[in-house]
């Protein structure tokens, strides 16, 4: 089977830099992705990773570790608006679908 | 706007009931997917179609169904709704068969059983 682990919930401040990890335990492993969810919204796209190291995309990187399994996405100069769901999701070839963690709540303070 | 659009946005029926939702994914795309999020808990695979046909199957009841039409639009049919089939109802879109790693997420339908 697949499964992932992430922390349920992650708080800061603004301005902050805050990292939120992901281990995972899947077959035919191919990639990492994130995804970022506001209340009442959709999942959106915030990065990928299919090789070991980090990727950067502004304020939000990435970073994959295969061999251990793990992840993480680190958000930098936390902002209000940054206060969402984020997911992890293995992709995997095998089951050629997208599989999504439960997600960890970030809650960003003043 | 993710150019995946979801109808409709909030659906309220009855337990036993059958509801149809549908989904157009973004032009030029597809594969068309279907995820389940009930209350505090991760986006659940159900269904993927690419094409027209069947791609990959998840944890989809047998009381659910999809299709996807020629015009690449889909449609998901929940039958015999249980109260626990309350949940947001996301389809998404790819331009690829899978395995995909960027999807593209329309705003959802809200399914409440009562």
């Amino acid at each position: 089977g697949q499964s992932l682990e992430q922390p349920s919930e992650v708080t800061a401040v603004e301005g902050a830099i805050v990292q939120i990890n992901c281990t995972y335990q899947t077959s035919g492993f191919y990639g990492l992705s994130w995804y970022q969810q506001h209340d009442g919204g959709a999942p959106t796209f915030l990065s990928y990773n299919a090789l070991d190291g980090l990727e950067e995309t502004g304020r939000f990187s990435s970073f994959l570790s295969r061999s251990d399994s793990y992840g993480y996405l680190l958000l930098q100069e936390l902002q209000m608006k940054d206060s969402a769901s984020y997911f992890c999701a293995v992709l995997n070839t095998g089951f050629q679908k997208l599989v999504f963690g439960t997600g960890t709540r970030l809650l960003v303070s003043p | 706007d993710s150019g995946v659009t979801q109808t409709p946005k909030h659906l309220i029926t009855a337990t036993g009931q059958r509801v149809t939702l549908r989904c157009s994914p973004r032009s030029g795309d597809l594969s068309v997917y279907w995820y389940q999020q009930s209350l505090d808990q991760g986006l659940q695979f159900l269904i993927q179609y690419y094409n027209g046909e069947e791609r990959a199957k998840g944890n989809i009841l047998e009381r659910f169904s999809a299709q996807q039409f020629p015009d690449l639009h889909s449609e998901l049919n929940l039958s015999s709704l249980e109260l626990g089939d309350s949940a947001l109802y996301f389809c998404a879109s790819s331009p690829a068969g899978g395995p995909n790693e960027k999807l593209f997420f329309g705003s959802g339908t809200q399914l409440s059983v009562l």
